[in-house]
């Protein structure tokens, strides 16, 4: 088995202050995700890396960039955070970009003032 | 573009009771389907998924598709005070492992 660790699990930025989120896996997956949770909405696809070296926009890049370091590594940064903003950023991984099941982090709650 | 729909948005049954779970999706086009559980505050872990048409049980699980009326159930047999959780359908359509989330069904089981 493996495990995605997120950090940090928790994050309070002041408004239009540039935040960056971090994910690493060990499952040895090529592919790996972004997602925003918002109360109500389910998840939404923020970015996306299908390999090492690669980057995709999702549903909801606007606002967001991404790196994929390293096989094992994929950061999200949050360009200029929105005051009252609240949200779970969830990062997932799978086998390759064919592969159905996505393996998910814990979470980091994102909350602006 | 896919539109993921599920009902009931939340759910409180007896502990030992069925307990079904809906999803409505737009592209008939759609090749996999799956249920996700999030325990609150941990991450969502893939439950059961199924590709096509028919009925496939897992224990206390059972997920039903008919792709033909663009729906798709999750139903728990004898439901317990540990599964109560949020429940997320997902979709994928097209070539890349791009998932479509319904916004979830909160189930509480009361014991």
């Amino acid at each position: 088995g493996g495990i995605i660790t997120q950090t940090p699990k928790f994050l309070i930025g002041q408004e239009g202050q540039k935040l960056t989120l971090k994910c690493q896996q060990n499952f040895n997956h090529d592919t790996m995700y972004w997602y925003r949770q918002d109360s109500g909405k389910g998840l939404r696809l923020i970015y996306y890396s299908i390999t090492e070296n690669d980057l995709q926009k999702g549903d909801l890049s606007e606002g967001y960039d991404a790196s994929r370091e390293k096989k094992s590594s994929f950061s999200l940064t949050v360009t200029s955070a929105q005051k009252n903003e609240m949200a779970v950023f969830l990062c997932a991984s799978s086998i390759d970009g064919n592969q159905d099941t996505q393996y998910f982090g814990p979470g980091t709650r994102l909350l602006v003032l | 573009q896919q539109k993921v729909q599920q009902s009931p948005e939340s759910l409180i049954v007896p502990e030992g009771a069925m307990t079904s779970l809906n999803c409505t999706f737009s592209d008939s086009a759609s090749q996999y389907f799956a249920w996700y559980r999030q325990h609150s505050g941990k991450a969502p872990k893939a439950l059961m998924s199924i590709f096509s048409n028919g009925e496939k049980e897992e224990g206390r699980f059972t997920i039903h598709l008919n792709k033909a009326s663009l729906h798709f159930s999750l139903h728990i047999r004898d439901s317990q005070p540990s599964d109560s959780a949020l429940y997320l359908c997902a979709v994928k359509s097209g070539s890349f492992n791009k998932l479509t989330f319904g916004a979830g069904t909160r189930l509480a089981v009361c014991p």
